[in-house]
């Protein structure tokens, strides 16, 4: 089956420096990779999402790239605030699996 | 904003009582999933189904049992529940909106047993 691994699991930054979070997937037959962001007390919410036909994918001030061939993809959040800070999850689908695979999520912390 | 609901939201139970945490969703999904999130942060997927009357259990063994006769409810029992059930529970559902798969969460359940 899919195996997702997800690097770090805490990160702290600075205010206004930029955060990265990595992850690796096991399958290649993979295609549809969401991310989301748990806040404290409430359910992980879907940010932003990349299919495998795409290597890109910006929004406002969050990105995700993905590298196919290397089986990796990436979050990448700028100019961060103390609002980022929670926990976010990576996740791979493919359809013949019909379900997600998630990460072991990242505690971000954005220190004012 | 993603149509999930989940009740209670907050459970303290004693030992050895029976409990069934309710999820709902309106969003005409047929997948829905249930995930027990440790202090660790990680999601274990304990149960899902694919529609009415199918359910599998998933990657984590869990003692509770699920049930799923309409497709906007999918409840989550626990006939015993010991301190060991000391957990968060949260509820997914999943569809195909165009071509894209979505899946979003409900807020969760956090149950005490004391």
């Amino acid at each position: 089956g899919e195996n997702v691994e997800q690097h770090p699991s805490t990160l702290s930054v600075q205010e206004g420096d930029s955060a990265v979070i990595k992850c690796t997937y096991s399958d290649s037959a993979s295609n549809y990779f969401p991310w989301y962001k748990q806040e404290l007390g409430k359910g992980p919410q879907l940010i932003i999402d990349i299919r495998s036909n795409v290597g890109e994918k910006k929004d406002q001030r969050i990105a995700v790239t993905l590298n196919k061939t290397a089986k990796h993809f990436s979050l990448h959040i700028t100019e961060t605030q103390p609002e980022d800070s929670a926990v976010y999850f990576c996740a791979a689908f493919k359809a013949a699996g019909n379900k997600l695979t998630f990460g072991g999520g990242t505690r971000v912390l954005v220190k004012p | 904003e993603a149509d999930i609901y989940q009740t209670p939201r907050y459970l303290v139970i004693g030992t050895g009582k029976k409990i069934t945490l309710e999820c709902s969703q309106t969003m005409g999904h047929d997948k829905m999933y249930w995930y027990q999130q440790d202090p660790g942060m990680e999601l274990h997927l304990i149960h899902y189904s694919y529609g009415v009357n199918s359910t599998e259990k998933g990657d984590l063994s869990s003692e509770s049992t699920v049930s799923r006769i309409r497709t906007e409810h999918f409840p989550l029992t626990l006939e015993s529940a010991r301190p060991s059930h000391t957990s968060q529970y949260l509820c997914a559902s999943s569809g195909i909106r165009g071509l894209k798969y979505e899946q979003y969460f409900g807020p969760g359940t956090r149950l005490t047993v004391t």
